[in-house]
């Protein structure tokens, strides 16, 4: 299994521009979740999905949209990109049962200009 | 709003000295985790408490949970090189964080 993906790695944007951040997982997981990490802030919740077809918002949800077609992928789209969505995003999967392990990807790291 | 607030945020100790970590709220969790994250990786899981008062080992790591199930703490016992790293509690449904601390342990 290679377990929870993201492409790209690395990411350098124009303030305007927009772009995807591709998750995908193998686990057969329900539930997928969208991360920011911010130095000194720990993770912050953007968008989540208990399973294809249902998205709902996080803590920090503005400036980002998601969806999920199928269970195994849960994109991330910034529609018009902000120097203050420079981050390090980090997308997980689990199933969704309580107190279950979540499983992060390597996170892409986003440099928005 | 459940917030999870963690201290200390940066710890610098040497290898063989002993710490602890907190990670406090004011409300009622069901349950805590504990991540460890390294540099360029994303957080991976350590343990979860469920029980209030519970007490989990793991090697040389002490995981309690308190008895109002608000609050847990991380203990490391002679601290190696090996556990530098960012820790992180989480609780809730929708898994909050805290902001983590941040251990460096020199050799």
């Amino acid at each position: 299994n290679a377990g929870v993906t993201q492409t790209p790695k690395f990411q350098v944007l124009k303030t305007g521009q927009s772009m995807t951040l591709q998750c995908a997982q193998d686990m057969n997981h329900e539930y997928m979740s969208w991360y920011r990490q911010d130095p000194g802030m720990g993770l912050r919740l953007i968008h989540y999905s208990v399973g294809a077809g249902i998205t709902d918002q996080g803590e920090v949800p503005n400036g980002y949209n998601v969806s999920r077609s199928t269970t195994e992928d849960f994109p991330l789209r910034l529609l018009s990109a902000a120097p203050s969505q420079t981050s390090v995003y980090f997308c997980a999967s689990s199933t969704g049962r309580s107190q279950e392990t979540q499983y992060f990807g390597p996170g892409t790291r986003l440099l928005v200009l | 709003t459940q917030l999870l607030e963690q201290s200390p945020q940066f710890l610098s100790i040497q290898e063989g000295e002993n710490l602890t970590v907190y990670c406090n709220s004011s409300s009622v969790f069901s349950s805590l985790q504990w991540y460890r994250q390294e540099p360029g990786e994303g957080p991976v899981l350590l343990v979860t408490v469920v029980t209030g008062g519970e007490v989990k080992k793991l090697k040389r790591l002490t995981f309690q949970f308190g008895d109002a199930r608000k609050d847990s703490s991380l203990h490391i016992t002679a601290a190696q090189p090996g556990d530098t790293g960012l820790y992180l509690c989480a609780g809730g449904g929708k898994l909050i964080f805290g902001q983590g601390t941040e251990l460096s342990v020199k050799p």
